[in-house]
């Protein structure tokens, strides 16, 4: 089974700027989860969709949104990047059915430069 | 605020040592995950434990899940350079919101 994938895996970006990140999940998992990694502040949430609904959410603002289409591919949004923003962000999917998204499978991750 | 604390930080042993990592927490999880995660690339899961008490081997990593389900440790024995990485403990806890939480990470470099 092909694992997650992610698109891209590096990018450049300015200031003010926005980017929009892509995730497969592996087929047959249904919940897709975002996060940001850094290495001051570690992994951290970002949202968690199921079934094209955004199920949970973390402490971001509103800049970063997600969605999740039928085939559970889901894509992540940052509007007027910040210099903050510059992180490794990750996607993992999991099979999840009961609210308990346990046992993630994450893809190889976008590097995110903002300058 | 949930927070997984792990300790130690950093941890650097010569190769064919053993080490114990920890992952503490206030709350209980009805689950709680080892991944390892090398430079550039996403974390891999390791394990998951879920009864209170719980061993599990994976080769040479032995995985405990604390009997109050509150925290986990992860020994290696005779640690090997291909040992190296970054290991998170996760969890989801059983408070009435979901959350599923990341710990803060212990980096293990194991020297040849």
């Amino acid at each position: 089974k092909a694992g997650v994938t992610q698109t891209p895996r590096y990018l450049i970006k300015t200031r003010g700027q926005q980017v929009t990140l892509s995730c497969s999940p592996i087929s047959g998992h249904r919940s897709v989860s975002w996060y940001q990694q850094t290495p001051g502040q570690g992994l951290q949430f970002l949202f968690e969709y199921f079934s094209e609904t955004q199920r949970n959410k973390g402490n971001f603002p509103g800049r970063f949104s997600g969605r999740q289409f039928s085939n559970s591919r889901s894509e992540m949004n940052v509007s007027t990047l910040e210099l903050g923003d510059s992180a490794l962000y990750l996607c993992a999917s999991s099979l999840s059915t009961s609210g308990s998204s346990y046992e993630q499978y994450f893809g190889p991750g976008t590097r995110l430069t903002v300058t | 605020t949930q927070l997984l604390e792990q300790s130690p930080q950093f941890l650097s042993i010569q190769e064919g040592g053993n080490l114990t990592v920890y992952c503490n927490s206030s709350s209980v999880f009805s689950s709680l995950q080892w991944y390892r995660q090398e430079p550039g690339e996403g974390p891999v899961l390791l394990v998951t434990v879920v009864t209170g008490g719980e061993v599990k081997k994976l080769k040479r990593l032995t995985f405990q899940f604390g009997d109050a389900r509150k925290d986990s440790s992860l020994h290696i024995t005779a640690a090997q350079p291909g040992d190296t990485g970054l290991y998170l403990c996760a969890g989801d806890t059983t408070s009435g919101t979901y959350k599923y939480i990341f710990g803060t990470g212990t980096r293990l470099k194991v020297l040849a």
